[in-house]
């Protein structure tokens, strides 16, 4: 079993759609769960950044966080075409708060206009 | 601010050939860490840097691959020889210490550097 699942899609939606995206993961230490955007030939850009269960949103993002269930969450609201990318969801497990991320697979996202 | 910059953007080389690749990460980051993408598969860790030290080393792939950070700036990663199955997207990402942010471990990534051995 891998660490972090991740349904790789793609997975298209029309402009203004609602864009749920999810990850399990099977590493209880995990503290810190990350979403990354990354644009075809560039490298993954940080998106959102939690510690630990919670909800956290800024602008029409917004990630949610479940330990009890292993599964996070990105939500993406009013999709826009510039949102159409690949996103990584990514946790670490910090002893030191020095370690390393790991990446689940990634999800292929399509907005059409 | 300037980002995490990587040198070369792609390298084209044959089997047997050595390839180096370079990191530049953001100035004032301590933490460097090395990536690799492989084909069809997800992101995977392969070393991590603390200044000029290797802090965790656990996901480099074998002795062909050497990592050096000297004076604790930039970074290079050398392959050699190179093999078919090296070939992939190697990224590059840095950090501040958390202990300055009173924050996680958050990473900027490079562009990546696209390695093709034939």
């Amino acid at each position: 079993q891998k660490e972090v699942e991740q349904d790789p899609g793609p997975l298209s939606v029309p402009e203004g759609a609602i864009v749920s995206l999810n990850c399990t993961y099977s590493n209880s230490a995990f503290q810190y769960f990350m979403w990354y955007r990354q644009y075809s030939r560039k490298g993954p850009e940080l998106l959102m950044y939690t510690y630990s269960s919670g909800n956290k949103e800024d602008g029409r993002f917004t990630a949610q966080v479940d330990k009890s269930s292993k599964y996070i969450s990105l939500f993406i609201r009013d999709s826009q075409p510039s949102d159409s990318a690949t996103y990584l969801c990514a946790m670490s497990a910090p002893k030191t708060s020095y370690d390393k991320v790991i990446f689940g697979p990634g999800t292929s996202l399509s907005v059409i206009p | 601010e300037a980002g995490v910059t990587q040198f070369p953007s792609h390298s084209v080389i044959e089997k047997g050939q050595t390839v180096t690749l370079r990191c530049d990460p953001i100035s004032g980051h301590d933490n460097l860490y090395w990536y690799r993408r492989v084909m069809g598969k997800e992101i995977k860790f392969l070393l991590h840097f603390v200044k000029e030290s290797k802090q965790d080393e656990s996901g480099m792939p074998n002795n062909r691959f050497l990592a050096e950070r000297t004076g604790g700036t930039y970074s290079t990663l050398k392959v050699q020889p190179a093999e078919l199955e090296d070939s992939g997207v190697y990224f590059c990402a840095s950090s501040q210490d958390p202990r300055r942010t009173g924050g996680g471990d958050t990473q900027y990534f490079g562009p990546g550097t696209r390695l093709t051995v034939l």
